[in-house]
């Protein structure tokens, strides 16, 4: 079974750190691209990362560009964000999600997601 | 940046009706258009991809349309189990991924 679990959520304070991290399993992880999504209580999905197979290729939303970092360890199956300079702006539920195969993608499948808060 | 529109807010619809949900696009995406559904306190499945193909395991019941900047997710007969948030997402403009603000689907 394909799975896909987060962790590393928690309440920060602004400015504050954290990463995240995304389990895979019952696939071949260093096949896909990955994405990070986020939720913010209440509101819609917002993609926020993408990275390729070989971390050759990464991207970012503008609203979190040179603060938030991805990447990945194939061994370990893997993927990770790091997220420096937190707002309360940030605070959402954050999803790991894998690309389908090629450039342009849909995700599927999606972990149960982890929440992140931002909060003095 | 491709804005992604879906109408309405919130649609109310009897169990065993169709409901039909709209999904529009600033400018073209092809058929590079995906549907998610959303339950509470879950994460978002994928339903149909391509416009008009659906995901593994999803019913029949689902189906999608469209091409360019119109789409349609139709549900033909509403179970108790469909009644969740929607989504559209194009990825057509990748890697700037966008989604659609979503459809609450609810009980009449």
């Amino acid at each position: 079974e394909v799975q896909l679990v987060e962790s590393g959520g928690g309440l920060v304070k602004p400015g504050g750190s954290l990463r995240l991290s995304c389990a895979a399993s019952g696939f071949t992880f260093s096949s896909y691209s990955m994405n990070w999504v986020r939720q913010a209580p209440g509101k819609g999905l917002e993609w926020v990362s993408s990275i390729s197979s070989s971390s050759s290729y990464i991207y970012y939303a503008d609203s979190v560009k040179g603060r938030f970092t991805i990447s990945r360890d194939n061994a370990k199956n893997s993927l990770y964000l790091q997220m420096n300079s937190l707002r309360a702006e940030d605070t959402a539920v954050y999803y790991c999600a894998r690309a389908s195969s090629g450039w342009k993608n849909w995700f599927d499948p999606w972990g149960q997601g982890t929440l992140v808060t931002v909060s003095s | 940046e491709i804005v992604m529109t879906q109408s309405p807010a919130t649609l109310s619809v009897s169990p065993g009706e169709r409901a039909t949900l709209s999904c529009r696009a600033s400018q073209s995406v092809s058929s590079n258009l995906a549907w998610y559904q959303q339950k509470p306190g879950q994460a978002p499945r994928l339903l149909i991809y391509g416009a008009s193909t659906r995901a593994t395991g999803i019913p029949a019941r689902f189906s999608g349309s469209g091409s360019g900047t119109e789409f349609t997710l139709t549900i033909s007969s509403l179970q108790s189990e469909d009644f969740a948030v929607y989504y559209c997402q194009q990825y057509n403009n990748w890697p700037l991924y966008s989604f659609g603000q979503g459809t609450k689907l609810e009980i009449k």
